[in-house]
């Protein structure tokens, strides 16, 4: 058990609409990084926020948010969803801003019919 | 071409037999190297971190960075049935984002 926990665990849903995925962190950790997960795409990092602030950016869609609360629980919003979307979604932290190991969450399992 | 290349597999071998995972990169910058290993349907774990070249050891694990040759490996000793998992390489360099690999299935028959 990494210490790093998100719900929900799976998530079905439809095309155009919304779902909010949280994570949250290791007790401690600063650093909270969203990650995608499909077949054929790989690990791919979308966004890092540092106690509060966004640190880092990756392949992130403009139809997808987060944002990191006072607590450091983070929440990542995915609108107008596509059948592309459907993808494992990991959440992972570190206790600074980014040079240290990335404990990883179980993920949200995301499928969009 | 992406960065960090790793051949997806599946490479599937006999319990007991030595594997030899590998990453090939580009950017010399490089400096930070490491190996997750995932389980179906869990999230990665980390299972080696090395500095720069050379070999770091743990247990059945090692890891080696050659960096003339931009090219790191994870060897697996004795190799067991709970060692099939995908294998993902991931570096970086001393401030920047992780950049990772696609991540190698590997597959012990007992």
């Amino acid at each position: 058990d990494s210490g790093v926990t998100q719900t929900p665990k799976h998530l079905i849903t439809a095309t155009g609409q919304r779902v909010t995925l949280r994570c949250s962190p290791r007790s401690g950790d600063l650093s909270v990084y969203w990650y995608q997960q499909s077949l054929d795409q790989g690990l791919q990092f979308l966004i890092q926020y540092y106690n509060g602030e966004e640190r880092a950016k990756g392949n992130i869609l403009e139809r997808f948010s987060a944002q990191q609360f006072p607590d450091l629980h983070s929440e990542l919003n995915l609108s107008s969803l596509e059948l592309g979307d459907s993808a494992l979604y990991f959440c992972a932290s570190s206790p600074g801003t980014g040079k240290e190991t990335q404990y990883f969450g179980p993920g949200t399992r995301l499928l969009v019919l | 071409q992406k960065e960090v290349e790793q051949d997806p597999g599946p490479l599937s071998v006999p319990e007991g037999a030595i594997v030899s995972l590998n990453c090939t990169y580009s950017n010399s910058a490089f400096q930070y190297f490491m190996w997750y290993r995932q389980y179906s349907r869990k999230g990665p774990e980390l299972l080696m971190y090395t500095y720069s070249s050379g070999n770091k050891e743990d247990g059945r694990f090692t890891a080696q960075v050659d960096k003339s040759s931009k090219y790191i490996s994870l060897f697996i000793r004795d190799s067991q049935p709970s060692d099939s998992a995908t294998y993902l390489c991931a570096m970086r360099e001393s401030n920047y984002q992780l950049i990772w690999g696609a991540g190698t299935k590997l597959i012990i028959k007992p």
